[in-house]
């Protein structure tokens, strides 16, 4: 059965602190693997990574995707209250498969001031 | 204007009744997608449409239909609502051939 897992479920760090959430799956004919960041409403896009080793930036996020071992990370460094979210991992298998995304079940950041 | 709508925003029901969440995009794809989202649970599918006359089963889909009116159009029944069917339900869509999926601003379902 394809699963995405994330962790941690939740973590709580104060302003200026790095943190890194990981995803790691099992999915079949894995194509894609995407990060979104959701703050009390709808999941906004943040990433889409295929290639394993070539890390995606922007700004103060970064994501790397390793193939071999199933897994991403996604850094915050320098965080601000305003990176308070629920991120979001999710894995895209085969485009014929209707582009379905398996999510996990999310990782709540809380940045305190 | 936003890209995907959904409506109503909020609604409250009792247990039996009938109710359809509805969901309009402007962004011209094919692929449409219905979400539930319950605490700690992430994002499970519940239907996805390829177009208007292709759906499919997600992995969540007893007690739900939806019906895909047009290329724009992708509406989610409870039939008879229970009250663990009390979550927050979310549109997306996706175009072909890309993994990227494009969310409405969701619909925060309760069943009394």
């Amino acid at each position: 059965e394809d699963k995405v897992v994330q962790s941690p479920l939740s973590l709580v760090v104060h302003e200026g602190d790095t943190v890194t959430l990981n995803c790691s799956y099992e999915v079949t004919n894995f194509r894609s693997l995407l990060w979104y960041k959701q703050e009390k409403k709808a999941p906004t896009f943040l990433f889409m990574l295929t290639s394993s080793g070539i890390e995606k930036k922007s700004g103060r996020l970064s994501s790397i995707l390793d193939k071999k071992e199933l897994f991403s990370i996604l850094n915050i460094t320098a965080t601000q209250t305003g990176d308070s979210a629920v991120y979001l991992c999710a894995v895209g298998g085969l485009y014929n498969q209707g582009g379905k995304l398996i999510f996990g079940q999310g990782t709540e950041l809380s940045v305190k001031p | 204007d936003a890209d995907v709508t959904q409506t109503p925003r909020n609604r409250i029901t009792k247990t039996g009744k009938r109710i359809m969440l509805e969901c309009s995009q402007t962004k011209g794809h094919d692929r449409m997608y219905w979400y539930r989202q319950d605490p700690g649970l992430g994002l499970r599918l519940i239907y996805y449409s390829f177009d208007v006359k292709d759906i499919n089963k997600g992995e969540i889909s007893d007690g739900y239909s939806v019906s895909r009116q047009a290329q724009a159009k992708f509406s989610l029944s409870l039939e008879s609502a229970i009250p663990n069917q009390t979550a927050l339900y979310f549109c997306a869509t996706s175009d072909l051939g890309y993994h990227e999926q494009y969310f409405g601003p969701g619909t925060r379902l309760t069943v009394t």
